[in-house]
């Protein structure tokens, strides 16, 4: 099966840095590759996917890209502000609706002031 | 976007007894939905998937008969912990994925439903 491996598990940035956090995933057959966000106490929510037929995606400022031929995708946040504090989940997936999401153990994510 | 509604949001019950949970597709039909069971600053831990119409698929080490798991209709589905003890006690989230569309492959999570087995 799918294995899914994310790092730093924590990571701590002054406010206005960037953020990066990493995925391997091993099954070269999963081809979405969600990001979610998860607020203590709340519902993990999708901040930004990528397919495996595209090589980066942009939205503000959270972009991730995906090497396929690494099987490694990551998460960059630009000017981070202290609401960007959670924990972020990568995940891999194929296509389907039955196939399931295998995540990553998380990075709590800490932004100082 | 899709919405997954999922009640209750926090249960407190007595060692012994059996608690419901359940999740609906607010506005979409979701054959697969997964329950996934996450410990404080842990990952999610897939307990298992609700097919809609058909038996549960549980992951290893998850006792289908302590987690009953029922998928009546293609927007509900259900999760009963029976004979709940304090070490049942965490959080429970369920999620569906849209069956079609661009909305195929977006995983959408309910609220979650904190459990606590005095």
């Amino acid at each position: 099966g799918e294995n899914v491996e994310q790092h730093p598990s924590t990571l701590s940035v002054q406010e206005g840095d960037s953020a990066v956090i990493k995925c391997t995933y091993s099954d070269s057959a999963s081809n979405y590759f969600p990001w979610y966000k998860q607020e203590l106490g709340k519902r993990p929510q999708l901040i930004i996917d990528i397919r495996s037929n595209v090589g980066e995606k942009k939205d503000q400022r959270i972009a991730v890209t995906l090497n396929k031929t690494a099987k490694h995708f990551s998460l960059h946040i630009t000017e981070t502000q202290p609401e960007d504090s959670a924990v972020y989940f990568c995940a891999a997936s194929k296509g389907g609706a039955g196939n399931q999401f295998y995540f990553g153990t998380g990075t709590s994510l800490t932004v100082i002031p | 976007g899709a919405v997954v509604s999922q009640h209750p949001s926090r249960v407190i019950c007595k060692s012994g007894t059996s608690v419901k949970i359940e999740c609906r597709s607010l506005d979409f039909q979701a054959t697969t939905m997964f329950w996934y069971r996450q410990f404080p600053k842990k990952s999610l831990m897939l307990m298992a998937t609700s097919n809609e119409g058909s038996k549960a698929t549980y992951e290893q080490g998850v006792e289908k008969d302590k987690f009953l798991i029922n998928h009546a209709s293609l927007t509900l589905s259900t999760l009963t912990v029976t004979s709940a003890h304090p070490e049942d006690s965490s959080f429970y989230i369920c999620s569906a994925r849209g069956s079609f569309g661009t909305g195929a492959n977006v995983l959408t999570f309910g609220a979650g439903s904190r459990l606590t087995v005095l």
